[in-house]
């Protein structure tokens, strides 16, 4: 069965900063890959995901992820964060469209004015 | 398109009692997800539903069912509520096209709290 590991579990950042919140998943033969957002009392956004292609991935408010077979990682990046940017980030894996999505634990990402 | 809606928001049980949480997918949704969030053991996968169909089942005890109708609204129905049972429950949808692989998306939840 498929697990992810999110190394992180909070980041704080300062504004402007660049971040990195880390997502390895355990190896399969083809796997599609999602970043979720959790803002507080809310329920989980799609930030961006990979299902085959060019292995970076792009979300329309600057976030990228980059797909790495050899290494099992599917890290977010974004070279400058804000304030708004601040909740709890979740990685997921699925093997096919027919399993259900496996979660990591979630990144808090804090960023500090 | 409306999202995903949740009722109710928050809920308060007693141990012992029974709970139904329910779920209305976006409109033309054919799979309906649920998942449980609790900070010791993050997000979970409970079940899904596709076409009144239960299609996948989570590692969790028989005191949570759910079912789905033809109009594909679920519901989620735990009984004999535990302490451990309190929560945030998530529902998701998704379309399930051609390609089989789609986003879900999700609704707010419902704070499930067991005294």
């Amino acid at each position: 069965a498929q697990s992810v590991t999110q190394l992180d579990s909070q980041v704080p950042v300062f504004e402007e900063a660049p971040v990195e919140l880390r997502c390895n998943y355990s190896s399969s033969v083809s796997v599609y890959l999602f970043w979720y957002v959790q803002y507080p009392n809310q329920g989980l956004q799609l930030l961006l995901k990979y299902l085959s292609g060019s292995t970076l991935v792009e979300s329309i408010n600057g976030f990228e992820a980059e797909f790495n077979k050899s290494q099992t990682s599917f890290h977010l990046r974004k070279p400058s964060v804000h304030i708004s940017d601040t909740a709890e980030y979740f990685c997921a894996v699925s093997d096919s469209g027919n399993t259900p999505l496996v979660f990591g634990k979630g990144t808090r990402l804090s960023v500090i004015a | 398109k409306a999202g995903v809606t949740q009722t109710p928001r928050y809920l308060i049980k007693t141990r012992g009692q029974q709970v139904t949480l329910s779920c209305s997918p976006i409109s033309g949704h054919r799979s309906v997800s649920w998942y449980q969030q609790t900070p010791g053991q993050g997000l979970q996968f409970l079940f899904e539903y596709f076409s009144e169909t239960q299609r996948n089942k989570g590692n969790f005890p028989g005191r949570f069912s759910g079912r789905q109708f033809s109009n594909s609204r679920s519901e989620m129905n735990v009984s004999t509520l535990e302490l451990g049972d309190s929560a945030l429950y998530l529902c998701a949808s998704s379309l399930v096209g051609d390609r089989g692989i789609d986003e879900q998306y999700f609704g707010p939840g419902t704070r499930l709290t067991v005294t």
